[in-house]
């Protein structure tokens, strides 16, 4: 199975500031067709995960922009360039390139 | 709007059985490969199931092997989950997705499992 390892797991930043999420991957999620099989999920408070980044660096529909996923082999980076008050919860790596789909273990953001 | 609404939850025995369903709407169902995913009580996320669009290719995660059954009814827009032996680390909460892995991927707002004697 590929293991996914998110840091940090829990992270508070003050509304306005930039946050950044890792996660890496035991093997890389790379397609033979060239996209990364990697995505990024929100679990905010009470309701089921929603995607915001998918093929590692593509914003889901109505995600807003501020939101950015870079991808490179085993590495992956969710960005927040400015942080809400809407953005807590706990965030969620994936890798959808093989059976077991592996998530992370969730990187919980707090807000000041 | 898309919809996924989960059903079929409860309290059930170790060793018991529970049919878990989701109506689908809003989207063409036929067209999708569909997933179920679970999340133990103050825990991360777990793969349970796929199967793809006509329901001919199956894939469980080794906890479940054998125990569970993913399978849909297209004319239906539904999809289910047949769980038997369930085990108290079986308890969850669990999403029925769409498209998981892919730009179009959805979650359903869950359906509570509880096995406990």
């Amino acid at each position: 199975d590929i293991v996914m390892t998110q840091s940090p797991l829990s992270l508070s930043v003050t509304p306005g500031e930039p946050a950044s999420i890792s996660c890496r991957s035991s093997q890389s999620p790379l397609h033979s067709q060239g996209n990364y099989f990697f995505d990024w999920y929100l679990q905010k408070p009470g309701q089921s995960p929603q995607l915001l980044i998918y093929w590692g660096s593509n914003r889901a529909s109505g995600v807003p922009d501020r939101f950015s996923g870079s991808a490179s082999g085993t590495d992956f980076t969710l960005k927040i360039s400015r942080v809400e008050a809407e953005d807590l919860g706990i965030y969620y790596c994936m890798q959808g390139l093989q059976t077991p789909y592996t998530f992370g273990q969730g990187t919980k953001l707090e807000i000041k | 709007e898309v919809q996924l609404v989960e059903s079929g939850g409860g309290l059930v025995q170790p060793g018991g059985s529970l049919r878990l369903s989701c109506a689908a709407s809003g989207f063409t169902f036929k067209t999708y490969w569909m997933h179920w995913v679970r999340q133990g009580p103050g825990k991360g996320l777990e793969w349970v199931s796929r199967l793809n669009e006509d329901g001919s290719t199956t894939n469980y995660a080794d906890s479940v092997k054998g125990r569970f059954t993913i399978y849909r009814d297209n004319a239906k827009n539904t999809l289910f989950l047949q769980m038997n032996s369930l085990r108290d680390e079986d308890t969850a909460m669990y999403y029925c997705t769409r498209d998981l892995g892919g730009a179009q991927a959805y979650w359903g707002q869950g359906i509570l499992v509880t096995v406990s004697s």
